[in-house]
């Protein structure tokens, strides 16, 4: 099984519905993070979080909003989907430095009719 | 504030051939860490090689080779021979040990290059 899974791998919606993203994890970090990449503007940080009770924004947040439910566990929420969120979205844990690599969940393609 | 640069979008060449991939940086940190990333067709993101700035050394694995040079901020990525299998679109990625404009450390990346090898 994959250390990061994300669900749904993909996902077709209609404007103004409200969709969730889960992802958990297996490999025990505190640091996780969601980004989304468009092509041609490579991954962009939406949110992070470097523990339960620690959430921040990211460089693009707005639209959307997440939960750390547990350490292992951390969703993004778009509470009323727009076509220009249409993009892949991937989750991704890090350890508890500022010198390790960001491990990646599969990504999440979502369109937004 | 950090700034990653993959000033080429789109590479194309012809299996065999020698291809470089640019990677510029902008950082006030003394200390810190370069990464590349691999996205294959599939989609996947595939962690390839981390440095950090106290070392320039080159690294060679295999066919892959990374040339970091801090004079010019720059941490290039070489793929000698390339193989039909290398086509994918690669990021290069910075992060700083400190918190400089409020940075936190994370990961900042490129907008990516889209290497196409054929056959």
């Amino acid at each position: 099984d994959a250390d990061v899974t994300q669900t749904p791998r993909n996902r077709i919606t209609k404007t103004g519905k409200r969709i969730m993203l889960e992802c958990s994890q297996t490999k025990g970090h505190d640091r996780m993070y969601w980004y989304r990449q468009d092509p041609g503007l490579g991954l962009r940080l939406i949110y992070y979080s470097f523990d339960v009770k620690d959430i921040n924004k990211g460089e693009i947040s707005d639209g959307y909003s997440v939960s750390r439910q547990a350490q292992a566990k951390f969703s993004l929420s778009l509470e009323s989907a727009i076509p220009n969120q249409t993009a892949l979205y991937f989750c991704a844990t890090r350890d508890s430095t500022n010198t390790g690599e960001l491990f990646f969940g599969e990504g999440s393609r979502l369109t937004v009719l | 504030a950090q700034k990653v640069t993959q000033a080429q979008t789109e590479i194309s060449v012809v299996e065999k051939e020698d291809v470089t991939l640019d990677c510029v940086y902008e950082t006030r940190d003394t200390t810190y860490y370069l990464f590349w990333y691999k996205q294959p067709p599939s989609g996947e993101l595939v962690f390839l090689i981390r440095r950090n700035s106290f070392d320039e050394q080159n690294e060679i694995s295999g066919r892959y080779s990374w040339n970091f040079q801090k004079s010019t901020s720059s941490f290039n990525f070489t793929i000698t021979a390339s193989q039909v299998v290398d086509s994918a679109v690669y990021f290069c990625a910075l992060s700083e040990q400190g918190n400089y404009g409020g940075s936190q450390g994370n990961l900042i990346f490129g907008k990516g290059t889209k290497l196409s090898v054929k056959p």
